[in-house]
């Protein structure tokens, strides 16, 4: 069964900080794609990043940077700078790669950027 | 763009009523979803559906039911609403294939059972 561990519950910051938002995952197939979604106070989620296991480079656009390691099966994404506008609830994902591609998320991480 | 639309963003009913829940996309999407998000819960998979007419359970079907007659429309029906069904109500949708699997999301559905 696949499971994806946000530990971070809340994380408060205040503007311009940097902030890192944890994803740990487990799954025994040996390609899956991960990603980190974004659900501001609106309620719909939007997508932000998806890497495929087999890529482990990491990833930067703009203040958003991703580090994907197989060896510690984590996925962290790292938001440089923080703005009030980043706050909002931060899932991480972990997909199937054949049917469907369900997907398994993890809990969330509430991120407030304080002025 | 993708677009995922549902059919109401706020919904109040009441005990023992039937529920639908409309979701439709227009990037002719083959598999859609639907979910429910509750605080500490993450978001949790109800049913997915594959291809017109195909439905999967998912995590936790119990007191939901959903239909997919035509491939852009994806409804979640309680049959029978019930207080703990108080819930926001996440639909998505994905390609499926090679460089699809990305779920895309509507706005969500807040509903309230009384």
């Amino acid at each position: 069964a696949q499971k994806v561990t946000q530990a971070q519950t809340e994380i408060s910051v205040v503007e311009k900080e940097d902030v890192t938002l944890d994803c740990v995952y487990e799954t025994r197939d040996t390609t899956y794609y991960l990603f980190w979604y974004k659900q501001p106070p609106s309620g719909e989620l939007v997508f932000l990043i998806r890497r495929n296991s087999f890529d482990e480079q990491n990833e930067i656009s703009g203040r958003y940077s991703w580090n994907f390691q197989k060896s510690t099966s984590s996925f962290n994404f790292t938001i440089t700078a923080s703005q009030v506008v980043d706050s909002a609830v931060y899932f991480c994902a972990l997909s199937e790669t054949s049917g469907a591609g369900k997907s398994t998320f993890g809990d969330g991480t509430t991120l407030t950027v304080k002025p | 763009d993708v677009k995922v639309t549902q059919s109401s963003r706020y919904l109040v009913k009441r005990t023992g009523e039937k529920v639908f829940l409309e979701c439709v996309q227009d990037m002719d999407h083959e598999n859609m979803f639907w979910y429910r998000q509750d605080p500490g819960l993450g978001l949790r998979l109800i049913y997915f559906s594959y291809d017109v007419k195909m439905k999967e359970k998912g995590d936790i079907p119990e007191g939901y039911s959903v239909s997919r007659e035509k491939k852009e429309r994806f409804s979640l029906i309680l049959e029978s609403a019930s207080t703990n069904q108080t819930s926001m109500y996440l639909c998505a949708s994905s390609r499926s294939g090679p460089g699809g699997v990305t779920q895309y999301f509507g706005p969500g559905t807040r509903l309230l059972v009384l």
